[in-house]
């Protein structure tokens, strides 16, 4: 069953414009944890947050910000004022206790940003 | 902190070989690494789970006789295609974790193309 949805496929920005990138997560376990991570062309993972099930305050790092609401099982992520340098692919990831914390990745979404 | 190499990062080889990629947690003890498949604009899939000193834990539909994955120190976890095919092309990606954690660490990956 899938864990972690991203149901955006691709998105395509101009750069300035902001970018909001949804992820849509399935547990049954109240000890849980979701990420984001970024994956430039070169292929390296880049970890960007972790988040606890406990701690639904929003967090904002300088351009990114990301917006946790146990409510709707989102946990979705914005870049803000974009630039080329934000084309990636960006993966959700959920990690709980039921899979022994195993992390269970969405199927990505494809950001990019013209110039 | 918390950094993961793999080597090699692009290896190609020619069907029937068989390749082996490292993968070093270089400044902190992993108790568990895990591997994972990356195919072309796809998610991660997580391979299996290795723990220090024990058998690798495979998730359903790896092939273990195919996939002969080691974990023989703190630092060190081996992943070894065997008669590797152009089907075995892929983007091999481990994670690192320590005692725990519950965090993963990304190595670079490893780009393997079997001709």
């Amino acid at each position: 069953a899938q864990k972690v949805t991203q149901a955006q496929t691709e998105i395509s920005v101009v750069e300035k414009e902001d970018v909001t990138l949804d992820c849509v997560y399935e547990t049954r376990d109240t000890t849980y944890y979701l990420f984001w991570y970024k994956q430039p062309p070169s292929g390296e993972l880049v970890f960007l947050i972790r988040r606890n099930s406990f701690d639904e305050q929003n967090e904002i790092s300088g351009r990114y910000s990301w917006n946790f609401q146990k409510s709707t099982s989102s946990f979705n992520f914005t870049i803000t004022a974009s630039q080329v340098v934000d084309s990636a692919v960006y993966f959700c990831a959920l990690s709980d206790f039921s899979n022994d914390y195993k992390l269970s990745f969405g199927a990505g979404t494809t950001v990019t940003v013209r110039a | 902190g918390a950094v993961v190499s793999q080597h090699p990062s692009r290896v190609i080889c020619k069907s029937g070989t068989s390749v082996k990629i490292e993968c070093r947690s270089l400044d902190f003890q992993a108790t568990t690494m895990f591997w994972y498949r990356q195919f072309p604009k796809k998610s991660l899939m997580l391979m299996a789970t290795s723990n220090e000193g024990s058998k690798a834990t495979y998730e359903q539909g790896v092939e273990k006789d195919k996939f002969l994955i080691n974990h023989a120190s703190l630092t060190l976890s081996t992943l070894t295609v065997t008669s590797a095919h152009p089907e075995d092309s892929s983007f091999y990606i481990c994670s690192a974790e320590g005692r725990g954690n519950n965090e993963q660490f990304f190595g670079p990956g490893t780009r393997l193309t079997v001709l």
